[in-house]
């Protein structure tokens, strides 16, 4: 079956990076497009970026744009987002998860269980 | 962006009794061309990830109990759970896939046993 594994989540200054991996298996990894969402401690959803199956394209949220960048290495079934100039308004959970691509729209079909990021002095 | 706004953030229900959950775009999902809602429902229990639950506004995903169910079309949506279960006890979050990126979510609504 689907598992999705992320891990790199620690404690990190503000200013700080971080690079936060996903492990998958249980799927042809390189057929998929993949994304990171994230959640604030008691808070809910937001999407964070998305790269298409063979990394040709990403997209970000305005949030994490020009901040964050989304990768992935299609022979290790890995999956990455690079975090630099964290800010505390970055403190979440981080999940990874893969596309369910249907007519015209896709949407995450499988999750991981998510890796924590704690941004502070 | 389309906007998503659920309601209520929180109500209790008792077990067996019926929970509905409602969700409100800020413009329509519905893409005519396919006679598609392009909103799906996903749940999250404590300490877990979100889970698919349903796609296409009324669409339950493989193993979804059927006493869940989606309704509405265009802006207005619902998720109703028909006989609540212990397990049922969650975060529900309504998504659209209409126009992306970004993905959007609902602020999400807790369910609670009263």
């Amino acid at each position: 079956q689907v598992q999705l594994v992320e891990s790199g989540g620690s404690v990190v200054q503000p200013g700080g990076s971080l690079r936060l991996s996903c492990a998958a298996s249980g799927f042809t990894f390189s057929s998929y497009g993949m994304h990171w969402v994230r959640q604030a401690p008691g808070k809910g959803l937001e999407w964070v970026a998305f790269i298409r199956f063979d990394g040709s394209n990403e997209y970000y949220a305005d949030s994490v744009k020009g901040r964050f960048t989304i990768s992935r290495d299609n022979s290790k079934n890995t999956l990455y987002v690079q975090m630099n100039s964290l800010r505390p308004e970055d403190t979440a959970v981080y999940y990874c998860a893969k596309q369910r691509q249907l007519l015209r729209g896709s949407l995450f079909d499988d999750w991981g269980q998510g890796t924590l990021v704690t941004v502070s002095s | 962006d389309i906007v998503m706004t659920q309601s209520p953030d929180s109500l209790a229900v008792s077990l067996g009794e019926r929970a509905t959950i409602h969700c409100k775009s800020s413009q329509s999902v519905f893409y005519s061309s396919n006679n598609k809602n392009y909103l799906a429902w996903y749940q999250q229990r404590p300490r877990q990830p979100p889970k698919l639950l349903i796609y296409w506004a009324s669409t339950r995903e493989s193993g979804v109990p059927d006493r869940f169910s989606g309704s509405g079309s265009g802006t207005d949506f619902t998720l109703t759970i028909s006989s609540l279960q212990a397990e049922d006890v969650a975060v529900y979050y309504c998504q659209q896939y209409y126009s992306t990126p970004p993905w959007t979510f609902g602020q999400g609504t807790k369910v609670e046993i009263k």
